[in-house]
């Protein structure tokens, strides 16, 4: 199996960029999805394979990857991104599923 | 739409075991691999298991011995079992469908809503 690492709090600005996290020896293998969850919410979908957005989710999301890191970027962030992001993959097996630790988002 | 809704008893005794469904809608389970999650209060997300609608599963190695996953295409739901269960076990559990493949991106793309199960001791 393989684990998946994300910083445990990160903040931003209202209306600057921010960058999260995922390492892990799967994500050189097989595409992160990443998950929105607020509290009380279960999560949502909000970026998968390359860097794709499911219906109703904002362009101010993006996913890139390089190497063994996975980010989830949002760029202008708004007060409603404030949440939990979780990172998702295949573990090193296929046969698999592991989630990252989850990043809690604070938007300043 | 397609929606997943877990149901099941909220409190479970220390060493029984854990029972829940999940009934899909607006969609079959006779496609898809369907997974369950869990979230422990206040913690990350641990995928336990998943299955197709022909029966083949995969189970978390860390809960293998304890899980059972099955699935009823003609009532439409899955099912979870999980054996001598602890307050270790105490968790949201949610049901959610797999899409996708290796070069688009797999991921889950709906999820139930989730019950909370206490396991006390």
């Amino acid at each position: 199996s393989s684990e998946l690492t994300q910083d445990p709090v990160v903040s931003v600005a209202l209306g600057q960029t921010v960058r999260i996290t995922c390492q892990g020896d799967s994500l050189r293998s097989y595409y992160a999805s990443w998950y929105q969850q607020k509290p009380g919410q279960a999560p949502v979908l909000v970026i998968y394979g390359k860097n794709n957005r499911p219906s109703g989710i904002p362009d101010r999301f993006s996913g890139s990857i390089s190497g063994n890191t996975t980010s989830l970027t949002i760029t202008g962030a708004q007060a409603e991104d404030e949440a939990d992001y979780h990172c998702n993959c295949r573990d090193t097996s296929g046969y698999y599923w592991v989630f990252g630790g989850g990043t809690k988002l604070t938007v300043l | 739409q397609l929606q997943l809704q877990e149901s099941g008893p909220r409190l479970v005794k220390a060493s029984e075991t854990l029972s829940l469904t999940c009934t899909v809608s607006g969609g079959s389970v006779d496609t898809y691999y369907w997974s369950w999650i869990r979230q422990p209060p206040g913690k990350g997300l641990e995928w336990i298991g998943d299955i197709y609608y022909r029966g083949r599963t995969n189970y978390n190695p860390s809960l293998r011995r304890r899980v059972t996953v099955s699935v009823d295409p003609s009532n439409n739901q899955l099912s979870l079992k999980l054996t001598s269960v602890t307050p270790a076990d105490t968790a949201i559990y949610y049901c959610a469908r797999e899409d996708g493949g290796r070069s688009s991106g797999e991921r889950f793309d709906y999820w139930g809503q989730g019950t909370l199960v206490t396991v006390s001791s």
